[in-house]
């Protein structure tokens, strides 16, 4: 079965450090990979994604993520952070083909940004 | 246009009723999914619909079902409520198919507190 491993389940960061989360997923097969985000009092939201091409992709407000294959790793990073940063973010694996939208959730990581 | 909304916001029940809960996607999206999310377990995968037919289940008792209508607005039902069900549920929707490639747009979920 597939599986997302988050492990840092709250981080605290002054703002202008850097970031970086990390996200292992357990599926031997071709994956889609999916950073979402949550602000406090708002939807979930997608930040980035990765289903081929440059494992170094590109997403909303800085961020950037890297698929690194051979560690079964899609780690979030942003090189400095800002208040407004503060949220919960998280992972997701989608390995089940082109049939379905079904998404495997990490069980996401607090990050509190103190200014 | 507007977003995922997702009706009642907020809900209390009591052990043993049941509840139905309201998605409308974005105007165009036709597919919807349904997610769990609760402190211990995160995000959970319950269904996924397209064009009125489930496309997927994630591993829920059958208490929980679902349905699509022809405008693809979907309603979620639980049945035999029990403590364990307190939690949001959030439904997204996306543009196409369900290729695995497409970004979800999430609701503001629904609040279910069983009593």
């Amino acid at each position: 079965a597939q599986s997302v491993s988050q492990h840092n389940h709250h981080v605290i960061l002054s703002e202008a450090a850097s970031l970086e989360l990390g996200c292992n997923y357990s599926y031997g097969g071709t994956v889609n990979l999916f950073w979402y985000v949550q602000y406090p009092g708002q939807h979930l939201q997608l930040l980035l994604k990765y289903f081929s091409g440059d494992p170094l992709v590109k997403g909303i407000k800085g961020f950037e993520a890297e698929f690194i294959k051979s560690k079964f790793s899609f780690n979030l990073r942003k090189p400095s952070v800002q208040w407004s940063d503060t949220a919960e973010y998280f992972c997701a694996v989608n390995g089940y083909g082109g049939a379905t939208n079904k998404l495997i959730f990490g069980t996401g990581t607090l990050l509190a940004v103190q200014p | 246009k507007a977003g995922v909304t997702q009706t009642p916001r907020y809900l209390i029940k009591t052990r043993g009723q049941q509840v139905t809960l309201s998605c409308s996607p974005i105007s165009g999206h036709r597919s919807v999914s349904w997610y769990q999310q609760t402190p211990g377990q995160g995000l959970q995968f319950l269904f996924e619909y397209f064009s009125e037919t489930q496309r997927n289940k994630g591993n829920f008792p059958g208490r929980f079902s679902g349905r699509q209508f022809s405008n693809s607005r979907s309603e979620m039902n639980v049945s035999t409520l029990e403590l364990g069900d307190s939690a949001l549920y959030l439904c997204a929707s996306s543009p196409s198919r369900g290729g695995n490639t497409d970004t979800q747009y999430f609701g503001p979920g629904t609040r279910l507190t069983v009593l």
